[in-house]
């Protein structure tokens, strides 16, 4: 079946510490993948993308991704984290040849900074 | 930027009721137009793609009946939920695909609404 999977519901960490948020997807062929980001009251942001070409993909805020076809993950990543990171996180999916916008979430994962 | 307008940010009615959700783009034509709805601790899913001026198409296990959209305007999408039940309570987004004008980031031109809260008692 196919599915978007963040295994962490729920991720602590101290300010200025890295980060790593998982991703596996379950798809037939590569989907293009995308990892958004939701502050509360605040509609979902997208950080960055992945369609194709250099599997580490550079983001804003600091943030960056590495595909990796191997594992099926596309995983979120940043070196220090500062306490405005603290949001939810989702990892999206569109599938290939399907319509642009049309995206399948993970069921996120909530990012809490410790100062 | 361009923005994505989703009121009411939280309602609460009474089971049998019918609740409308309006999404508006308000600063570029929404030519497609998409609601998703997020149980607690569960993904955002994909309950139906609509395009301004035809029908809204559905995902498998969606009830049109209940869950009736109507985008009959380039700006403004709105999602109604038909006699609420107290299973309907969930989180409702909307997102809105600008593919004429403005860009987002890295040109996918796809915007979200802040979501609504709907309680049913």
């Amino acid at each position: 079946a196919q599915s978007v999977t963040q295994p962490d519901i729920h991720i602590t960490v101290s300010e200025g510490a890295s980060l790593e948020l998982r991703c596996n997807y379950s798809y037939g062929a590569t989907p293009y993948l995308f990892w958004y980001v939701q502050s509360p009251g605040q509609g979902l942001q997208l950080l960055l993308k992945y369609f194709s070409g250099d599997t580490l993909v550079q983001g804003i805020k600091g943030f960056e991704a590495e595909f990796k076809r191997s594992q099926s993950s596309f995983n979120l990543r940043k070196p220090s984290v500062h306490w405005s990171d603290a949001a939810e996180y989702f990892c999206a999916v569109r599938p290939r040849g399907s319509t642009l916008g049309r995206l399948y979430f993970g069921r996120g994962t909530q990012l809490t900074v410790w100062p | 930027g361009a923005v994505v307008s989703q009121h009411p940010s939280w309602v609460i009615c009474k089971s049998g009721t019918s609740v409308k959700i309006e999404c508006r783009s308000l600063d570029f034509q929404a030519t497609t137009m998409f609601w998703y709805r997020q149980f607690p601790k569960q993904s955002l899913m994909l309950m139906a793609t609509s395009n301004e001026g035809s029908k809204a198409t559905y995902e498998q296990g969606v009830e049109k009946d209940k869950f009736l959209i109507n985008h009959a305007s380039l700006t403004l999408s709105t999602l109604t939920v038909t006699s609420a039940h107290p299973e309907d309570s969930s989180f409702y987004i909307c997102s809105a695909r600008d593919s004429i004008g403005a860009q987002g980031l890295w040109g996918e031109k796809l915007f979200f609404g802040s979501g609504t809260q709907l309680s049913v008692l």
